[in-house]
């Protein structure tokens, strides 16, 4: 069975800039996630959906990050524009339904400088 | 602010010794789950366990939950080098929103 798969896996951009990360999830998981998980600490849920619908993206700072979830399959992350504070790793996640078990990908370094 | 906090933030022992960390959380969960990250393998589920469950072991794992006390334990029995890593505690709170704790730094000295 082949994993969550995430792209690209680092990236440098300049403050201002925009970024956007891809992720594919396990085929046949209704829910995925993006998390924020900035060094020493645990991941910061961002946004979860079912399908194709946004179930919460309470901790989404939705003046600068944008996601999408199209035909309930691949998501998009965006950040626009980019903050010194947004250098963190974003990982994407997926799980069979919400409350089952949750597999991770490997996740994509952002550095904003 | 994030839902489950893990006690201690860091452990140290050696191998073959059994390691114990602790999760508290905040408000009424369907249930919780812990998570093993090293820089090798990234994120990792471990073990899940429902609010009407008081125990679960897989392997050389055991974990408790105390819905009572809003608490919950992990234990890893003989541990080995390869144990080496951060452990987080997630809750599944009510209302669908998905919280992990601030994580425990388990060394395992070979």
């Amino acid at each position: 069975e082949a994993g969550v798969a995430q792209s690209p896996r680092y990236k440098i951009i300049e403050k201002r800039q925009s970024v956007a990360f891809w992720c594919n999830p396990i085929s046949g998981h209704a829910t995925l996630y993006w998390y924020q998980q900035i060094l020493g600490q645990g991941p910061k849920l961002l946004i979860q959906f079912q399908n194709n619908g946004v179930v919460d993206d309470s901790q989404l700072p939705k003046d600068r990050f944008s996601a999408e979830r199209l035909k309930g399959v691949d998501s998009t992350l965006k950040i626009q524009p980019a903050k010194l504070e947004d250098s963190a790793v974003y990982l994407c996640a997926s799980s069979l339904e919400f409350g089952y078990e949750q597999y991770f990908g490997p996740g994509t370094r952002l550095t904003v400088t | 602010s994030q839902q489950g906090e893990e006690d201690p933030q860091a452990l140290s022992i050696q191998e073959g010794e059994n390691a114990t960390m602790n999760c508290s959380y905040k408000t009424s969960i369907n249930n919780l789950q812990w998570y093993r990250q090293n820089s090798g393998r990234g994120l990792v589920h471990l073990i899940l366990i429902r609010s009407n469950e008081r125990e679960k072991h897989s392997g050389r794992l055991r974990v408790t939950l105390d819905t009572s006390k809003k608490s919950s334990s992990l234990l890893i029995t003989a541990s080995r080098a390869a144990d080496t890593a951060s452990y987080f505690c997630a809750t599944d709170a009510t209302g669908n929103q998905f919280y992990f704790g601030t994580g425990t730094s388990l060394t395992v000295i070979p």
